[in-house]
């Protein structure tokens, strides 16, 4: 059972266009993180997301946490080739243990 | 700064052979995890543990076993193995709580179950 889905699993647009990707569950987590992935390397944190509502910015990213504290989306304004990666979400289940969610891959074309 | 350090990159075993995933940290860090990534599934918990002497399964134990001797290694390992354990293994050390809480991942190892 995926206790975390991502939507969508696969996007690739045009440099300069803005994206959003989703990370929904029926439970409630006491942080949620996003992470980016490249190719034969592993997951690299991006940022934690802690309290209901919040919003944090990183350059282009936007991360925000849903009210409830059960979903949590990320923006890209003005999509870079640099952005092409895999990017996951993973929700705090206590003493360290994540739950993944099955990542979205992007791809940004020049 | 080595980091997390995961040995060996890559590993093709027949479908009954053992073997060891190693992972070292020099961070210090008390916690530690094992995940492994398939297509479509995201990373899932293999077993974790807060501490040296200290380990504890996660969502898909069956078939690894895992100890924690020193603060420094977490080394899991395949008793038995089988088509269904090719995947892509990663292990974590991580210090923090909520906001402050902060995983770092190795480069992960390939393995194939023949």
């Amino acid at each position: 059972t995926q206790l975390l889905e991502q939507s969508p699993q696969f996007l690739s647009i045009q440099e300069g266009e803005n994206l959003t990707v989703y990370c929904n569950s029926s439970s409630v987590f006491s942080s949620l993180q996003w992470y980016r992935q490249e190719p034969g390397e592993g997951p690299v944190l991006l940022v934690t997301v802690v309290t209901g509502g919040e919003v944090k910015k990183l350059k282009r990213l936007t991360f925000q946490f849903g009210d409830a504290r059960k979903d949590s989306s990320l923006h890209i304004t003005a999509a870079q080739p640099g952005d092409t990666g895999l990017y996951l979400c993973a929700g705090n289940q206590g003493a360290q243990k994540l739950v993944f969610g099955q990542g979205t891959r992007l791809t940004i074309n020049p | 700064n080595a980091g997390v350090t995961q040995t060996p990159k890559f590993q093709v075993l027949k479908t009954g052979q053992s073997m060891t995933l190693q992972c070292a940290q020099d961070m210090n860090h008390e916690y530690m995890s094992w995940y492994r990534q398939d297509p479509g599934m995201g990373l899932r918990l293999i077993h974790y543990s807060v501490g040296a002497g200290i380990t504890d399964q996660g969502e898909v134990p069956n078939g690894y076993n895992v100890s924690r001797s020193t603060t420094e290694d977490f080394p899991l390992r395949l008793l038995s193995a089988a088509p269904s354990q090719t995947s892509v293994y990663f292990c974590a050390s991580s210090y923090g709580q909520g906001a402050n809480e902060k995983l770092f991942f190795g480069s992960g190892t390939q393995l194939s179950v023949l």
